[in-house]
């Protein structure tokens, strides 16, 4: 079946602009989780989901990042006037939301600030 | 807080020769451990996890790790390295929030 698929593959943004990041997990995982691949920090986790409950936002850098789950299928992270240190990879995730469930990770986006 | 060290930023070894990267961890109950492999460009794929039972696990490729409780360790082993296997290895564990914590990642370079 399919993967998680992300959109868009690369992104190249000026500095102070926002960008939004999609994500689109497998049919029927509850769960989403997004990370964030920089060569500064290696791989940090920035926001979870798991069906209609609040998600854990706790991995947030700033007030700059926030991130939606329509319907509970598709995610976006949209990142507010991005800054040059916002260059990373970003990643998703999704499983059924069990702790011993892998989790499924897409392709990435690559986001450049300039 | 848990936490993951990857002591071995980079690993070269000769195509046929055995591999063993490490995996230290921190947390204070029984961890759930996953390693996972990341090729140039692509995204990243699961080898093996363990969460109860065997210490030893299998994993996809020929892949094999060992849970040490004793040594906070959850090392990766395979005896016969072959030159697919070159990318980048990240030791992850979770703790109890669901998402993952990860280390820093080893770089394996094979050699023919």
């Amino acid at each position: 079946g399919a993967g998680v698929s992300q959109s868009p593959s690369n992104k190249v943004t000026e500095k102070g602009k926002d960008v939004e990041l999609r994500c689109d997990p497998i049919s029927g995982h509850t769960a989403l989780y997004w990370y964030r691949q920089s060569l500064g920090q290696g791989l940090e986790f920035l926001i979870y989901f798991q069906g209609n409950s609040a998600p854990d936002k706790s991995g947030l850098p700033s007030d700059r990042f926030s991130a939606e789950r329509t319907g509970g299928s598709v995610s976006t992270l949209t990142i507010q006037r991005t800054q040059q240190e916002d260059s990373a990879v970003y990643l998703c995730a999704s499983n059924l939301g069990v702790s011993t469930d892998t989790q499924y990770f897409g392709p990435g986006t690559r986001l450049t600030v300039l | 807080a848990q936490s993951v060290t990857q002591p071995d930023i980079h690993i070269t070894v000769s195509e046929g020769a055995s591999l063993e990267l490490r995996c230290n961890y921190s947390y204070g109950a029984t961890p759930y451990l996953f390693w996972y492999v990341q090729s140039p460009g692509q995204g990243l794929q699961l080898l093996l996890k363990y969460f109860s039972g065997d210490t030893l696990v299998q994993g996809i490729k020929g892949f094999e790790a060992e849970f040490k409780r004793s040594q906070s360790s959850f090392n990766l082993r395979k005896p016969s390295v072959h030159w697919s296997d070159a990318a980048e290895y990240f030791c992850a564990v979770e703790g109890g929030r669901r998402a993952l914590t990860f280390g820093s990642g080893t770089r394996l370079q094979v050699q023919p």
